[in-house]
């Protein structure tokens, strides 16, 4: 089953700006974890936070996480034409038996 | 250098026919998974192992079928009972889902 929701579907922004897309989940998580995927290939992890941390740094990457909505954004600060790319969110559920759970996507286009 | 190798990048298999899909990983990871991916969608999860001559089913694992023989390769068969096998296919690694995984770099997959 599918969790973890993104939005917006689809973000287009020109370079320089800052790009946030955002995270719906539906069950108490031990951690949440953000990759990008470009065009045919595949994922690429970015950050992971865990449920007792609220926001996370890494690079231009900044994740915040409230598990009380049971949300999470993140934010890519001064875009590059190169983070093109879709973004996904991904839940760990805990209890290390099940893979991760993954949402549709954010699709991401930098304007240069 | 430590990664997660899949093969062939694309394949394509007339109809009624099984193939296997290759994943071979050097980085010592304990669990691998295998997702599919259908465009515009995310990631869902087919089969997982957590550890050599074990596996489970993730959410849509009808017509397909794994082995896990050694650590380092978690081949998947799509069967000829998968009703729609048309996709692209993504295998990953991690220690546990909690650290993130590592992913190849996929197959596509096409019936003909």
């Amino acid at each position: 089953s599918q969790q973890g929701e993104e939005d917006p579907q689809a973000l287009s922004i020109q370079e320089g700006e800052n790009a946030t897309m955002n995270c719906s989940y539906k069950t108490s998580i031990n951690n949440l974890q953000w990759y990008r995927q470009n065009s045919g290939r595949g994922l690429v992890h970015l950050i992971l936070i865990r449920s007792n941390e609220r926001e996370k740094h890494s690079g231009r990457l900044r994740v915040t996480l409230d598990t009380s909505k049971k949300s999470s954004s993140l934010l890519i600060t001064a875009s590059r034409a190169a983070d093109t790319a879709s973004y996904f969110c991904a839940t760990d559920a805990g209890g290390g038996a099940d893979g991760l759970t993954f949402g549709k996507g954010t699709h991401l286009i930098i304007q240069p | 250098d430590g990664g997660i190798t899949q093969s062939p990048k694309y394949l394509f298999r007339k109809e009624g026919q099984n193939v296997t899909l290759s994943c071979e990983q050097n980085l010592n990871h304990d669990a691998m998974y295998w997702y599919r991916q259908d465009p515009g969608q995310g990631l869902r999860l087919i089969y997982y192992s957590q550890i050599v001559n074990d596996f489970q089913k993730g959410d849509i694992a009808e017509g397909y079928s794994v082995s896990r023989e050694k650590k380092e390769s978690f081949p998947l068969t799509v069967t000829s009972a998968q009703k729609n096998p048309t996709a692209f296919y993504l295998c990953a690694s991690s220690i546990r889902p909690r650290y993130g995984a590592f992913f190849g770099q996929g197959t596509r997959l096409t019936v003909v």
